[in-house]
């Protein structure tokens, strides 16, 4: 089945640093891709549209400025998560659908990110 | 605003049992419904997908049923196994690639 990669699969970083999450498509091309946060006990929360060769799409509430999202190639988006701190610890999981398979949705493994 | 519930929230069941998971969404114009499953800790596996124009799709021990009209869907898995213990998400596309996930059901299989 189709693949899609995320690195790296858990991060520790220090309060101020900035972390750049990977999400890479490896079985098909994907124009689109998107990006969720994860908080304990609770569903997917989408924070943006990852959007190939143009600017990101932010859902309500999410600080673009914050979480910069670059989709520089159609196999490869990445999430930065900037001036890190503490309530920016989470689980994050990236997905891109294969629109030439029904728009089946694909995940990555996910990034654990805590802050300290 | 398309709204996903998924009942129960939580299930324990001996292994060997057949049982059905449910998910429930308000708006019925859906381009597709996916289950997945969740492990501790880790990202999502696509289960099965069931384009809005089909009624069930079947991957084994799964098998997915969707009545777009009623706005519900479950997910049937017969003959369970420790192995199927997870949390199980179902989450609706409304055509723009876009999921609206369910809340989620979280299933213990007791050996």
């Amino acid at each position: 089945g189709a693949v899609v990669s995320q690195h790296p699969s858990w991060v520790i970083c220090k309060s101020g640093t900035s972390v750049k999450i990977e999400c890479r498509s490896l079985d098909f091309q994907a124009t689109t891709m998107f990006w969720y946060r994860q908080f304990p006990k609770q569903s997917l929360m989408l924070m943006a549209t990852s959007n190939e060769g143009s600017k990101a799409t932010y859902e309500q509430g999410v600080e673009k400025d914050k979480f910069l999202i670059n989709h520089a190639s159609l196999t490869l988006s990445t999430l930065t998560v900037t001036s890190a701190h503490p309530e920016d610890s989470s689980f994050y999981i990236c997905s891109a659908p294969w629109v030439g398979h029904n728009t089946e949705a694909f995940f990555g493994q996910g990034t654990r990110l805590t802050v300290v | 605003k398309q709204e996903v519930t998924q009942i129960p929230a939580a299930l324990s069941v001996p292994e060997g049992e057949n049982l059905v998971l449910n998910c429930s969404f308000t708006d019925s114009a859906i381009y597709n419904l996916q289950w997945f499953r969740q492990d501790p800790g880790k990202g999502l596996t696509s289960l099965l997908l069931i384009q809005s124009s089909q009624r069930e799709q079947t991957s084994g021990r799964l098998n997915a049923s969707l009545d777009k009209s009623s706005g519900r869907s479950t997910l049937y898995i017969a003959a369970s196994q420790p192995g199927d213990s997870a949390t199980y998400l179902c989450a609706v596309s409304g055509g723009n690639e876009k999921l609206t996930f369910g809340t989620g059901t979280r299933l213990t299989i007791i050996p």
